[in-house]
């Protein structure tokens, strides 16, 4: 079993609508959390960054996290079609290292 | 800021032959890392450097990948021989632990066919 898992999809949702993405993870030690987003044939690019539970909004993201279920969620409000990309979560333990844990990635396709 | 800069950002190479990535990581970071991106496995640490020692290498597949980081604004990424399932994306990625906690920056990748 993985550390990190997240559902590949894709997802596909209509402009306008709520894209809602999530991970589970088995390592209770993880403290920070991450999503990045992905465009075709680029790098993964920081979209949010979270320190323990609780939730973080920017914009149109907002992210979730609760540790006591080892359970994290973003979502995209008032999807664009920039939007269509594949989205990361990603976790570490701490500081030290900034070592990532990665889970597989969700690709969100948004149609106009 | 240029960001991370990655070379080759595509490279097609024969088996056996020597295949070397780089990489110019954000000016100022004291973190460097190389990931592998592939379908089948996602994204997956190969190897950081803090202030430019190796830290970790335990997600360095086996001896045919090397890493060197001769110093703050350099590194490379070596795989000889090469073989077809190495056939990936490389990225290098940079970060500065105080800033952000843990936010890590990557290049555009370096896409590796090896026929």
């Amino acid at each position: 079993q993985k550390e990190v898992e997240q559902d590949p999809g894709p997802l596909s949702v209509p402009e306008g609508a709520i894209v809602s993405l999530n991970c589970t993870y088995s390592n209770s030690a993880f403290q920070y959390f991450m999503w990045y987003r992905q465009y075709s044939r680029k790098g993964p690019e920081l979209l949010m960054y979270t320190y323990s539970s609780g939730n973080k909004e920017d914009g149109r993201f907002t992210a979730q996290v609760d540790k006591s279920s080892k359970y994290i969620s973003l979502f995209i409000r008032d999807s664009q079609p920039s939007d269509s990309a594949t989205y990361l979560c990603a976790m570490s333990a701490g500081a030290a290292g900034n070592k990532l844990t990665f889970g597989g990635g969700t690709r969100v396709l948004v149609k106009p | 800021d240029a960001g991370v800069i990655q070379s080759p950002r595509h490279e097609v190479t024969e088996m056996g032959q020597e295949v070397t990535l780089r990489c110019k990581p954000i000016s100022g970071h004291d973190y460097l890392f190389w990931y592998r991106q592939t379908m089948m496995r996602g994204l997956e640490l190969l190897i950081y450097f803090n202030n430019n020692v190796p830290i970790d290498d335990s997600g360095m597949p086996e001896d045919r990948f090397s890493a060197k980081m001769p110093n703050a604004s350099f590194s490379t990424l070596k795989i000889q021989p090469s073989e077809p399932r190495d056939s990936a994306v490389y990225f290098c990625a940079s970060s500065h632990w105080a800033f952000s906690g843990n936010t890590i920056y990557f290049g555009e990748g370096s896409w590796l066919t090896v026929v």
